[in-house]
């Protein structure tokens, strides 16, 4: 079946400094999403990424799509407190609509 | 608008016994999806109905099922609890059916089997 690998687990940086999550699938998508959870929230759409090497950007976050659509980044340059949480992506079968989720890259930063 | 809401937020249950939970999605979403959340498995999906109908199903026992009613309200049932059980279980509702359509989460019932 579809697997989606986030990588790293965890990510500990000084606020300031940049960080960057990876997602790999093991299939072609139609699209990924990636959403944010903060401690003891619910997880929150960011944005979709649907087209080969489509590049977002969301104030100090970069998106972006792989040409081969199975792999995908967010960048946060610069990172604040407020970024504190949990980044998920969340990449959709090309074939059979399934919406398979990473297991997140839980991010802290020290101010 | 109202966001998503799930009920109840917390549930203690004992092994063996059952459990419902429910969901409203966003007035106007269509779709259900339901995702178990663990510190070690992070999201699994469950299920997702679209219009009353179980249009995709993730890798969980027969124990878990649900079902979505007219308006769009969903619940899951979760039979003979098993300690492993215990988890965050989210909701999530959407305009579409699966791919294209962004999730929007409840804040989620937090069961523990003891």
């Amino acid at each position: 079946g579809q697997q989606v690998m986030q990588i790293p687990q965890y990510q500990h940086v000084q606020e300031g400094e940049d960080f960057t999550t990876y997602c790999n699938s093991s299939t072609t998508l139609s699209n990924i999403q990636w959403y944010k959870q903060r401690p003891g929230g619910h997880p929150v759409f960011l944005i979709q990424l649907v087209k080969s090497g489509e590049v977002k950007k969301q104030k100090r976050l970069t998106f972006q799509f792989g040409e081969a659509k199975k792999n995908s980044s967010l960048h946060i340059t610069a990172t604040q407190t407020t970024d504190v949480g949990t980044y998920f992506c969340a990449g959709n079968n090309r074939n059979n609509n399934d919406m398979r989720f990473g297991a997140g890259t839980r991010l802290t930063v020290k101010p | 608008k109202a966001g998503v809401t799930q009920t109840p937020r917390y549930l203690i249950k004992t092994r063996g016994q059952q459990v419902t939970l429910s969901c409203s999605p966003i007035s106007g979403h269509r779709s259900v999806s339901w995702y178990q959340q663990t510190p070690g498995q992070g999201l699994q999906f469950l299920f997702e109905y679209f219009s009353e109908t179980q249009r995709n199903k993730g890798n969980f026992p027969g124990r878990f099922s649900g079902r979505q009613f007219s308006n769009s309200r969903s619940e899951m049932n979760v039979s003979t609890l098993e300690l492993g059980d215990s988890a965050l279980y989210l909701c999530a509702s959407s305009l579409g059916s699966g791919s294209h359509s962004p999730l929007h989460f409840g804040n989620g019932t937090r069961l523990t089997v003891t």
